[in-house]
């Protein structure tokens, strides 16, 4: 059974500071995606990484994909209170089949 | 752009009370997909739905659980008799999956089901 997790669960950073959220998973896949929640709100699609060494950046966003190590990144640069929401990978599995959603990351920016 | 639409946003319902959640897929997607986020806590997949029938289930989907497209725009989620571990916002995806896509799954805005 795929596992998606993600670290951290809960992230409290300063604006203007830099972090990365981390999504590791159990099986092989070539389809990872990053959604943002606001709370009561429905899943944003952020990025759709298709392949190894998948690159995607939007405003202070940046995903990647290493699908060797099953790995996939978000790194949030000179952080904005306006990014404050939980962050979710989820994983492909392929076929008809289900994405896996991480745990999430709930990220709070201090102005 | 096209969306994903779901009614209603809010049911509130009484145990053991049946219910209907209604999603309106894109119009050119053919597989469908249901999922439960109960508050706090991590996105679930229920089923997913192609060709008509059920392709893969979760544990979460027991038989109380049940989907349906009566027609060729509406994909239902019912659940038979609702019990207060019920409570959660359900969301409808779709995708077309067809060569050249992302794959990628387009989520409906939710229902939030309150079960009393």
């Amino acid at each position: 059974e795929l596992k998606v997790e993600q670290n951290p669960l809960f992230l409290s950073m300063q604006e203007g500071k830099n972090y990365t959220i981390y999504c590791n998973y159990s099986t092989t896949s070539d389809r990872l995606y990053w959604y943002r929640q606001d709370p009561g709100k429905s899943l944003e699609s952020l990025f759709v990484l298709l392949s190894n060494g998948a690159v995607k950046q939007e405003g202070r966003l940046m995903a990647s994909l290493d699908t060797k190590a099953r790995l996939s990144t978000l790194h949030i640069t000179a952080a904005v209170h306006d990014l404050s929401a939980t962050y979710f990978c989820a994983v492909d599995s392929g076929g008809y089949q289900k994405v896996t959603f991480g745990t999430g990351t709930k990220l709070q920016v201090i102005p | 752009e096209p969306e994903v639409t779901q009614t209603p946003s809010h049911q509130v319902t009484q145990m053991g009370q049946e219910v209907i959640l209604r999603c309106v897929p894109i119009s050119n997607h053919l597989y469908f997909y249901w999922y439960r986020q109960i508050l706090g806590q991590k996105v679930e997949f229920l089923v997913s739905f192609y060709n008509n029938e059920i392709s893969e289930k979760s544990e979460i989907f027991d038989d109380q659980f049940s989907v349906e497209r009566p027609d060729g725009s509406n994909f239902t989620l019912k659940i038979r008799s609702t019990k207060l571990e019920d409570s959660a916002m359900y969301f409808c995806a779709s995708t077309d999956r067809t060569s050249g896509s992302s794959y990628e799954q387009y989520f409906g805005p939710g229902t939030r089901l309150t079960v009393t």
